[in-house]
């Protein structure tokens, strides 16, 4: 079962902040963030495990609340390379990405 | 900077005809996947590979897909007799072991006609 991103879209202008949340009916046990430009490949953005650990790179925060079975990326002082379309994915094991479920996205544009 | 390579960038094939996607992974990776996007759609999971075996597949694997390593670099996704619906952006990921980050290729646009 796929998570469910929030919002579906949003524009922002050049600087301003935007949040997107990805939440899933099933237990998490990792939480994984893509960014895909337009005609491009997902670019990995950051990784978020049980217990805590995050990883990723980028001037670009993540969130994990494993009791609500939520994430939530933080995209802050957006810059026009930041649009494209974030997926959220979820994978059944800690740290690993043998199966990763991808959300239906949340296309992101920035302008000027 | 290592990177994912996939061929071909683009194929048209008709109904029923086999088709083979090409991948090369990053050299030191050994988890491999597939997935595929239908235009505007998103990323959907197809298989899995570790140690020369599949590990993990999707509702959308059935019997007219199968994957294979058949030699130390290539790994290959072999559609049988492809469909209409089988028209998608195919893409191929590595993983190095536990990073859990993929690395995609480009991606394969398969036009089935």
């Amino acid at each position: 079962q796929q998570p469910v991103q929030s919002p579906q879209a949003v524009i922002l202008r050049e600087g301003e902040d935007a949040v997107i949340n990805c939440s899933s009916s099933k237990a998490l046990y990792s939480v994984h963030w893509y960014r895909q430009k337009h005609g491009e490949a997902p670019v990995f953005l950051m990784i978020l495990l049980k217990g805590g650990e995050q990883k990723g790179h980028e001037k670009i925060s993540a969130s994990f609340n494993e009791k609500k079975q939520q994430s939530s990326l933080y995209l802050t002082a957006s810059q026009l390379s930041y649009s494209g379309t974030y997926f959220c994915g979820t994978a059944p094991f800690t740290g690993t990405a043998s199966k990763l479920t991808f959300g239906t996205g949340t296309r992101l544009q920035v302008t000027l | 900077e290592p990177e994912v390579t996939q061929t071909p960038s683009h194929q048209v094939t008709q109904m029923g005809q086999e088709v083979i996607l090409r991948c090369v992974p990053i050299s030191n990776h050994l988890y491999f996947y597939w997935y595929r996007q239908i235009l505007g759609q998103k990323v959907e999971f197809l298989v899995s590979f570790y140690n020369n075996e599949i590990s993990e597949k999707s509702e959308i694997f059935d019997d007219q897909f199968s994957v294979e390593r058949p030699d130390g670099s290539n790994f290959t996704l072999k559609i049988r007799s492809t469909k209409l619906e089988d028209s998608a952006m195919y893409f191929c990921a590595s993983s190095g072991v536990y990073t859990g980050e993929l690395f995609f290729g480009e991606g394969s646009r398969l036009t089935v006609l």
